[in-house]
């Protein structure tokens, strides 16, 4: 059973608008999120992060926001470059136990058009 | 370069074959674990070392798979007897031991 959920395999956007990327999630006992951009044949490379005492969390152009009633974070990208292009993955960690350990939900492949 | 390094990159095996895959992580880094990526999936976790502590391999999927890291720097994930589900791309992070960690480039292995 999934417990990080990204329900869009593909996103293609203007070059200049708004990416939005979307993730859920199932366990509530996590508490930290994160998201990692991957280009093809390297690894994931750290984005941004939010924890859960927080609601939104904004490093120039990328915001991220989390719901926690909903169980549901986006990304935001503002506005979208043609180097933005990438698989975008959602990432959670839980507190205790484990806590080290992400949680990567699929992939959401951005594209975007010039 | 100041980054996670993995060799080799690509390593394709016969099945039944014996792996070693090397992972060098940032320096000073305590933290290092191991994650598998298959095919249209996201990274999903193996193993987690604290320095030359081996504090979690619940993630390993047989006990074909065995991961070191001897001296707390160097790590070394062996699979023996290879399967061809085994076929997917290791991924190393490091991380000082907050949240944020940094990953290698992955070693894409193809068990033919």
């Amino acid at each position: 059973d999934q417990q990080v959920k990204q329900n869009s395999p593909s996103l293609s956007v203007q070059e200049g608008r708004i990416s939005i990327l979307n993730c859920d999630y199932t366990n509530s006992m996590f508490d930290y999120f994160l998201w990692y951009k991957k280009y093809p044949a390297e690894g994931p490379t750290f984005l941004i992060s939010i924890s859960s005492i927080k609601d939104k969390n904004e490093d120039g152009r990328f915001t991220v926001f989390l719901n926690k009633s909903a169980k549901h974070l986006s990304l935001h990208i503002v506005p979208s470059q043609p180097g933005d292009s990438a698989v975008y993955f959602c990432a959670a960690s839980g507190s205790g136990a484990g806590s080290y350990q992400l949680t990567f939900g699929k992939g959401t492949k951005l594209s975007v058009i010039p | 370069g100041a980054g996670v390094s993995q060799s080799p990159r690509y390593k394709v095996a016969k099945r039944g074959q014996d792996v070693a895959l090397r992972c060098d992580p940032i320096s000073g880094h305590v933290s290092l674990f191991w994650y598998q990526q298959a095919l249209g999936q996201g990274p999903e976790f193996l193993t987690y070392f604290q320095n030359e502590a081996q504090l979690d391999k619940s993630g390993l999927p047989s006990d074909r798979f065995f991961a070191e890291r001897p001296e707390g720097s160097v790590s070394t994930l062996k699979i023996q007897r290879t399967q061809q589900e085994d076929s997917a791309v290791y991924l190393c992070a490091s991380s000082t031991g907050t949240e944020e960690q940094f990953f290698g480039p992955g070693t894409r292995l193809t068990v033919l």
